[in-house]
Order: structure tokens, then sequence, then C-alpha cells
């Protein structure tokens, strides 16, 4: 089945070290989204690829960096992880940037910083 | 900014129907959509609307009304399997999603 896998599932990482999670699809989709969520708050955009373009949200922390490979491939790097990083951390697709393009969501990874 | 609004929780009992309300603010619109999510799970895509009115899929249906910046879903003879999030996300027209908080709805036996 097409798909959006993230891996993995659950990071444990201590406070300052770096940490890199990734996702990958199946869908051959061109846009792909990271956000963050936190508990019982809503999914925040932290940046997304369109293709090789890259576009960051104004109020992303420049701590979030993102590297996308290839069209299966985006990775979500946190240079210096501080408590208030721990959180859900999605990945997404979509098929283009047309407003009635739906999202397709990963399973997510949950980040804990010690 | 963008302002999202939907009650934190609902609960319902199997066989009911439950309606979760949203309204929005937004700096643009260029539609809605419902998700779903389970505990520990991803989102999953319900309904989108662009036009005023009521979309109808199986048990679940969603209206909009662009004039009042409101929208609901309806869900329809509860399952068990319906106790989830359920997520109102708002595109502004920038082909990015703004998302509500979520509304956890429990469905009790």
């Amino acid at each position: 089945d097409a798909m959006v896998i993230q891996n993995p599932r659950y990071q444990v990482t201590q406070f300052g070290k770096p940490v890199t999670l990734s996702c990958s699809q199946t869908l051959n989709h061109n846009v792909m989204y990271w956000y963050q969520q936190k508990s019982s708050q809503a999914p925040k955009l932290l940046f997304h690829y369109y293709d090789k373009d890259f576009n960051n949200e104004a109020d992303t922390p420049d701590n979030f960096q993102s590297r996308r490979p290839n069209t299966s491939f985006c990775f979500l790097d946190i240079r210096s992880p501080g408590l208030g990083d721990a959180a859900m951390y999605l990945c997404a697709t979509s098929r283009d940037l047309e407003a009635y393009n739906e999202q397709f969501f990963g399973p997510g990874t949950r980040l804990t910083v010690l | 900014g963008q302002n999202i609004d939907q009650p934190t929780e609902m609960t319902a009992t199997e066989g009911a129907i439950v309606q979760i309300n949203c309204t929005y603010q937004t700096s643009g619109f260029n539609g809605l959509f419902w998700y779903q999510q389970h505990a520990g799970e991803a989102p999953t895509f319900l309904s989108y609307n662009v036009l005023d009115g009521l979309e109808e899929k199986g048990r679940f249906s969603s209206f909009l009304s662009r004039s009042k910046g409101y929208s609901y879903l309806l869900l329809k003879e509860l399952q068990m399997k319906d106790s989830a999030s359920y997520l109102c996300a708002v595109n502004r027209g920038d082909y990015k999603l703004s998302f509500g908080a979520g509304t956890t709805v429990t469905v009790r036996a």
C-alpha cells in the first residue's frame, strides 16, 4: 500500500544532542511537510518542500532544519534539542499545492528530550 | 493571525449523533478539511468543503458556511471506533493548513 512512513516511532535524546527524524513516502507526491504537535495542541507547520524548493515558516526556530535528498525521503534535523522541543513530529505529503489536495500523514515520531 | 476554535471534548453514547463545531478567522480561505486522529496515530482525511452547504459521506457529514466562518462535522450512528480526536483545518489560500487544537470525542456503550 502506498503510504507515508516515519522512523523511528519513538525517539529519546538528551538535551543538546542532535537528532534526526526521517520520513519516506511511496505516493510520489511533490510536497512534503513537517509539523510539530504538542499534547492537546494543533499541529504546527514547521516547513515544507515543493519538490526541491524549501519553504520555512517565519516562526520556525533556527534549531530546526530539513533535508530532502530525493522525492521519497525527507529529514528533520534538530541541532540542539531543548526540553520544549519534546513533541510529536508529523510528516505529511500532498500531490501538489492545489487547495483541494488532501494531506496524507505519517504515524508520527514522538520525541522525548531528557 | 489565524484563529480556529473547536470544543475540547465531547462525549456521546453508541448509536447517537454528535456535531462538532468549528469556527475560524483566517487571513484567507480556500477550503476546510476535517481529519480524524486516533490516539498515537496519524491524522486521516475525512472531508473537504470549499463551497457552502452539506457534504455527506456515509455516517459522516460536513457543513460549511463561509459567510459565518463556520463548519461542523456530524457523526451519525456512533460506534466505539469513532472515539478519536477530530481536527478542523483551514486552507488559508497560501496552500498551507491552519489546524484547530482538535475535539476529543469519547463514545460510551
